[in-house]
């Protein structure tokens, strides 16, 4: 597709359930990056991967959290034993080359609203 | 550890004003430092990229500065519009890939 693309946009959880993110990446694009954003605030870094590489893990903020992107395209959060602190928007984002390099842009989605109940 | 700080926090201009909205960072060793806009339930649309190296970028009324040296950016919205009502975000991407953000400055144009 055109930009990057996240499902489901809206997500209501029972504390407790286990819930999981989707992002689709612009084609061919290597970094996909994990944000968290809680309401009012800036985005917060959770994960990030080169391809189907996990560089950086460092922002996920319990081991409840877990990320995957196993063919180097398609990514899934998951969430495991929601709590209510796990309300928030999660943003994927990707850009065509390796991180680091100064002329990366990054593409954001439109994210996936998730509420725990 | 890099500390991004947006000031204000809310803004509400009458349309046709020229306004700045500030960007803070505490250490000046980026790659680049990037401006996004984000709408009300929607995602982060890019706006303007400054490398490293830069002082400023433009694109149409946008106008993004660069200082590392004292830490700092500005984006400059020239004859604003009820349009650009949104959430600015910057966000300083230090070489490891991550984007650390501000909190976002808030603008309101009433017409």
């Amino acid at each position: 597709g055109a930009g990057v693309s996240q499902s489901p946009r809206y997500k209501v959880a029972k504390r407790g359930q286990d819930v999981a993110l989707r992002c689709d990446p612009i084609s061919g694009h290597v970094s996909l990056f994990w944000y968290q954003q809680a309401l009012g605030q800036g985005p917060e870094f959770l994960t990030y991967f080169q391809n189907e590489a996990q560089l950086d893990k460092s922002g996920l903020p319990s081991d409840r959290f877990f990320a995957e992107r196993p063919e180097g395209s398609v990514s899934t959060l998951k969430i495991q034993r929601t709590q209510q602190e796990d309300s928030a928007v999660y943003l994927c984002a990707s850009s065509l080359r390796p991180t680091g390099g100064t002329s990366n842009t990054i593409y954001f989605g439109e994210g996936s609203w998730l509420t725990v109940v | 550890k890099q500390e991004v700080t947006q000031i204000p926090a809310a803004l509400s201009v009458p349309e046709g004003e020229n306004l700045v909205l500030n960007c803070s960072f505490t250490d000046s060793a980026i790659y680049n430092l990037q401006w996004f806009r984000q709408d009300p339930g929607k995602g982060l649309t890019s706006l303007l990229l400054i490398q490293s190296s830069q002082r400023e970028q433009t694109s149409g009324r946008l106008n993004a500065s660069l200082d590392k040296s004292s830490g700092r950016s500005t984006l400059y919205i020239a004859a604003s519009q009820p349009g650009d009502s949104a959430t600015y975000l910057c966000a300083v991407n230090s070489g490891t890939g991550k984007l650390i953000f501000g909190q976002g400055t808030t603008l309101q144009v009433k017409p």
